[in-house]
Order: structure tokens, then C-alpha cells, then sequence
């Protein structure tokens, strides 16, 4: 079975720095993707970026970046120019044939 | 274009009692799941729905049933609410299962008493 592991429970960053998010995860396949989302304090779960494993190309949206080290099984998130907004649960998620499987979220927040 | 939309927002449920959580989206995906987070965890598989007309089994499915009414909705049913399925309870879509990104509904937060 696929395991997702955020090693990180909480993290906090003073507004407008950059923070970098940890995920690692477990696998023996080739083919499959990967995905971190936000959960605000409204509970909405938002998808914030998503990567294809076959794509060397790190996946980047607007200020939030992917670190994807296939062979180390590492799927780290950068967040630069961090804003109030950014505050919420991060969830990095892992999917095959099979399912997605979440790891149990960092708590980010952003300090004024 | 409303998405992914869940009713209720909240419930309170006595031990013993049933009730149907209902999921709708709008965005002509074919396969729909249901997850439920509790504190400390991410997200777990209920059951999910590949395409119209099939059911499967998730990680956690003992107490629950589902119903794939049509192509647009997914029920969830307690038949009889335990305090352990006290939990936040998401629905999800996507266009295919397995390769498609997941896009989740606002959540229900039920209290079994």
C-alpha cells in the first residue's frame, strides 16, 4: 500500500517570505500523480498544484512551485511571496490505478 | 457553475439513528467518491464510484452505504450513526478515476452523540 508522509505538523513564515513544504511518499510504481492541496479555515478542500510522474518538469502555479525527486520519493511545495491567504492545512496526496492517498497535512500559517 | 455541492452543511445525529448524505456536481464527471478526515489524519476512501451505475469499496467502508443515482449525484448512507462516524464527510469528482484530478465539495461536519 502507498504511504504519504508529511514530517512537518505545523510551520509558520512571516508574510511575504518563502516556505517549503516536506512530503515524501512510498511506492514500487512507475506511473502515477501527485498533488498538494489547501484547506483554508473554510474547510474547502482546493487543489493547489498537481504533478505527472512521468514529467521531469517540476509543475509550477502562479507563487507556488514543486520540488519532484522522483528517485527519492520527495514532492516538496514552495510557496514564495507568502500572503495572509496562504494560511490554511496543506495535504500532499499521492494517486495510481488505485486510489489517492493523503498524508495528514502541515498546518501553515502566515504571520503579518 | 456550482461544482461539487454537499447537503447538509452540519448534522446531529443520536447513536442509532440513519441518515443520507447527498453530493451533486455539475461538471459532467463520470467517476465520484467519498471520503471522511478526521483530526490528525488526511483524508480516507469511503467508496467511490467509477462511472454510472458501479460501486466500489474504499479504505474505511464498514457502516456506510453509497447509492450512484445517476450521473450527477452520489449518496452516503449511516444506516445506524456510531459516535466513530463523528467526522467531517467529503464528496469528490473527477472526470476518470485514476488519472484525473479530484475537485471536493464544501464537506459535512456530523456529530454522532
Amino acid at each position: 500500500a502507498q504511504t504519504v508522509t508529511q514530517s512537518q505538523p505545523e510551520m509558520s513564515v512571516q508574510e511575504a517570505e518563502t516556505v517549503t513544504l516536506s512530503c515524501t511518499y512510498d511506492t514500487s510504481e512507475s506511473n502515477y500523480y501527485l498533488f498538494w492541496y489547501k484547506q483554508p479555515p473554510s474547510r474547502q478542500m482546493i487543489l493547489v498544484i498537481r504533478q505527472e510522474a512521468y514529467k521531469q518538469q517540476n509543475a509550477t502555479e502562479n507563487r507556488f512551485s514543486v520540488n519532484f525527486q522522483k528517485a527519492a520519493k520527495s514532492f516538496s511545495l514552495k510557496i514564495s511571496d507568502s500572503q495572509l491567504g496562504d494560511t490554511a492545512m496543506y495535504f500532499c496526496a499521492f494517486m495510481n490505478i488505485e486510489k489517492l492517498t493523503f498524508g495528514t497535512g502541515t498546518r501553515l500559517t502566515i504571520i503579518p | 457553475n456550482a461544482g461539487v455541492t454537499q447537503t447538509p452543511k452540519f448534522q446531529v445525529l443520536k447513536t442509532g439513528q440513519s441518515m443520507t448524505l447527498q453530493c451533486a456536481q455539475d461538471m459532467n464527471h463520470n467517476s465520484m467518491y467519498w471520503y471522511r478526515q478526521d483530526p490528525g489524519m488526511g483524508l480516507r476512501l469511503i467508496y467511490y464510484s467509477a462511472s454510472e451505475g458501479t460501486t466500489d469499496k474504499g479504505e474505511v467502508p464498514n457502516g456506510y452505504n453509497v447509492s450512484r443515482l445517476n450521473k450527477r449525484e452520489f449518496s452516503l448512507r449511516l444506516e445506524s450513526a456510531a459516535p466513530s462516524q463523528t467526522s467531517v464527510y467529503f464528496c469528490a469528482s473527477s472526470t476518470e478515476l485514476s488519472t484525473d484530478t479530484q475537485y471536493f465539495g464544501p464537506g459535512t461536519r456530523l456529530t454522532v452523540l
